[in-house]
């Protein structure tokens, strides 16, 4: 079982529909959980990052977190063409500091 | 300074070469990272350095691998004996310590093609 999952997707939704993309993670020990967006040949791009259980909102951007089932999810309202990108969820493992990343999931919002 | 810088941007090498890449971290970050990242997968962790002790090591970093960071500033990552597989996007972060501290910020990537 890989450490952080995804799937590839491509995830397409219309402009203006609520785009939903979901991650689960194998250490039960994760503390921190991170999504990063990544347009074709960029870097990524920190966009949201949760700790507890429950939901964080940014704007357009929900954060889903539920520690118990292991997964977390990223909510885009009022999805635009400009949100097309390869969403990528990351988590700090409980004993290091570094990134364990995803695969990503690509989503295309149609005009 | 507004980023994470890299450089170069592209490299392309013959299979066989040494190459080295260049990683100037937000100011003010103690903390840098190296990843690498393949078309389709997520970035994979390679190094970490706190100030300028390399702290974590994944054991994708072969012996051909050498990282260094030796003012605490800006890093930089050797390839020694290129294969084509080492062709990738390397990718550079950098955090603070503190609250803040697992908030990593990339820079552009340097993009290896080894022939």
């Amino acid at each position: 079982q890989k450490e952080v999952e995804q799937n590839s997707g491509p995830l397409s939704v219309p402009e203006g529909a609520i785009a939903s993309l979901n991650c689960t993670y194998s250490d039960r020990g994760s503390q921190s959980f991170f999504w990063y967006r990544q347009y074709s040949g960029k870097s990524p791009e920190l966009i949201m990052f949760i700790y507890s259980n429950g939901d964080k909102e940014d704007g357009r951007f929900t954060a889903q977190l539920n520690k118990a089932s292991q997964y977390v999810s990223l909510l885009i309202r009022d999805s635009q063409p400009s949100d097309s990108a390869t969403y990528l969820c990351a988590v700090i493992n409980n004993y290091g500091q570094n990134f364990v990343f995803g695969p990503g999931t690509r989503l295309s919002v149609l005009p | 300074d507004t980023g994470v810088s890299q450089d170069p941007r592209h490299k392309i090498t013959k299979r066989g070469q040494n190459v080295t890449f260049r990683c100037d971290p937000i100011s003010e970050h103690n903390r840098l990272y190296w990843y690498r990242q393949t078309l389709g997968q997520g970035p994979e962790f390679l190094t970490y350095f706190q100030n300028e002790a390399q702290l974590e090591k994944s054991r994708l970093l072969s012996d051909r691998f050498s990282a260094e960071r030796p003012k605490g500033s800006f890093s930089t990552l050797e390839i020694q004996r290129t294969e084509q597989g080492d062709s990738a996007m390397y990718l550079c972060a950098s955090s603070t310590t503190g609250p803040r501290g697992y908030e990593q910020y990339f820079g552009p990537g340097t993009r290896l093609t080894v022939t």
